[in-house]
């Protein structure tokens, strides 16, 4: 079946230092992938999403690029703040029909001043 | 943008009592609503499918009888665990697809914290 594996944590980086979060897939077919956030105290947000192969999602400084050759999906940033101290999850579904999403266990961020 | 609210945040039950988790979608309608489960440092596990006007679609090895789920709106879905003990302690959260949305337009609950005593 479907399935994530994300990159454990806890990360702890300085502010403006790069953040790669890796995460690898695996999955029948084409599946869209997403990147989930979670701030302390609040639900999941989107991040962002890519769709097909070779696809980059990007939103808010972080970009990930779907590459199937690898079944790799990682997020990255080139300068965090603290502000992107949260909880970020990998996750994949199958596409339009199956609207059910698995997640990989999360990685805990914390960006210090 | 579209909002969910899961309510309550947090809750303590005594062993042998039923808890009610409420999943609201505020701004839209959702036909589909999912429930998850999240252990400490562990990844989001779906429970089930709540199909509006249906039965829920469980996963496996969840047990129907013990997470009643009920989905009798288009922006109310209840997840009721049943005869809780201290194993179904764990953080609850719904998420919420809009009805002719976009395939992409999940939104989730801020969860709920339960520990059974």
């Amino acid at each position: 079946g479907n399935s994530v594996t994300q990159m454990e944590g806890p990360v702890t980086l300085s502010e403006e230092a790069f953040l790669t979060i890796n995460c690898t897939y695996t999955a029948t077919g084409y599946p869209s992938l997403f990147w989930y956030v979670q701030y302390p105290g609040e639900g999941l947000q989107l991040l962002l999403k890519a769709t097909k192969a070779d696809d980059k999602g990007s939103n808010k400084g972080f970009e990930a690029t779907y590459r199937k050759e690898t079944t790799s999906f990682h997020l990255e940033k080139g300068s965090v703040q603290v502000s992107d101290s949260a909880v970020y999850f990998c996750a994949l579904s199958k596409g339009p029909g199956d609207y059910k999403l698995s997640f990989g266990a999360g990685t805990t961020v914390t960006v210090r001043a | 943008g579209a909002v969910v609210s899961q309510h309550p945040s947090w809750v303590i039950c005594k062993s042998g009592t039923s808890v009610k988790i409420e999943c609201r979608s505020l701004d839209f309608q959702a036909t589909t609503m999912f429930w998850y489960r999240q252990f400490p440092k562990q990844s989001l596990m779906l429970m089930a499918t709540s199909n509006e006007g249906s039965k829920a679609t469980y996963e496996q090895g969840v047990e129907k009888d013990k997470f009643l789920i009920n989905h009798a709106s288009l922006t109310l879905s209840t997840l009721t665990v049943t005869s809780a003990h201290p194993e179904d302690s764990s953080f609850y959260i719904c998420s919420a697809r809009e009805t002719g949305g976009s395939f992409y337009g999940y939104t989730f609950g801020s969860g709920t914290r339960l520990t059974v005593v």
